[in-house]
């Protein structure tokens, strides 16, 4: 069945460093979300990309869908500390979402 | 208004034990979710109903079991609890099925401890 990677699972940066985490399918996606979780928190809907080579802005963060519809990647410009959480990417999958593993980011102030 | 409530937000139990957790969303959606999140923060489905109707019933131990008594309401209840059951669970919703992966809204989660 498909699977959802996503690298890496740990990344620690001081506050003002960039910060990228990477979802990788084993299949074409029609669609990829990104969720964020923060400590002790619930997941959260970030953003949907439907289009190859997508790309999207929500101020300090930048998603792309790569252009074969099978990776993503969310990129966080000068991470604040108020970035810190657990960031996953879903694919559908036979009717239900498929999540990675999750990338779990802390930020030294 | 909270959009996905579920009860209770923390519960520890004994071995064996018998527990339900219950969930409720008040956005009109037609399909609700339930996934367990383990130590590792990996989520994984458990369940999903459609308007009442399970639809997915991933491979969950049969001691597990989910009621839907109305679309807006998604039980689960659990016997003979394991030590191997803590973890997080998560109630979700979608306007309708995941088929072209609606937008999840998942509730705060009840951490589950089983001693």
């Amino acid at each position: 069945g498909q699977q959802v990677m996503q690298i890496p699972q740990y990344q620690h940066v001081q506050e003002g460093e960039d910060f990228t985490t990477y979802c990788n399918s084993s299949t074409t996606l029609s669609n990829i979300q990104w969720y964020k979780q923060r400590p002790g928190g619930h997941p959260v809907f970030l953003i949907q990309l439907v289009k190859s080579g997508e790309v999207k802005k929500q101020k300090r963060l930048t998603f792309q869908f790569g252009e074969a519809k099978k990776n993503s990647s969310l990129h966080i410009t000068a991470t604040q500390t108020t970035d810190v959480g657990t960031y996953f990417c879903a694919g559908p999958n036979a009717g239900k979402s498929t999540f990675g593993d999750g990338t779990t980011l802390t930020v030294k102030p | 208004d909270t959009a996905v409530s579920q009860t209770p937000k923390y519960l520890v139990t004994q071995m064996g034990n018998d527990k339900s957790i219950k969930c409720e969303q008040n956005l009109g959606h037609d399909t609700m979710y339930w996934y367990k999140q383990d130590s590792k923060k990996f989520l994984k489905i458990m369940f999903s109903y459609n308007n009442k109707e399970l639809i997915i019933n991933e491979t969950v131990p049969n001691r597990f079991s989910p009621k839907s008594p109305d679309k807006a309401h998604l039980n689960l209840h659990i016997n003979s609890l394991e030590l191997g059951d803590s973890a997080v669970y998560f109630c979700a919703s979608s306007q309708t099925s995941q088929g072209t992966n609606e937008k999840l809204f998942f509730g705060s989660g009840t951490q589950l401890s089983v001693l």
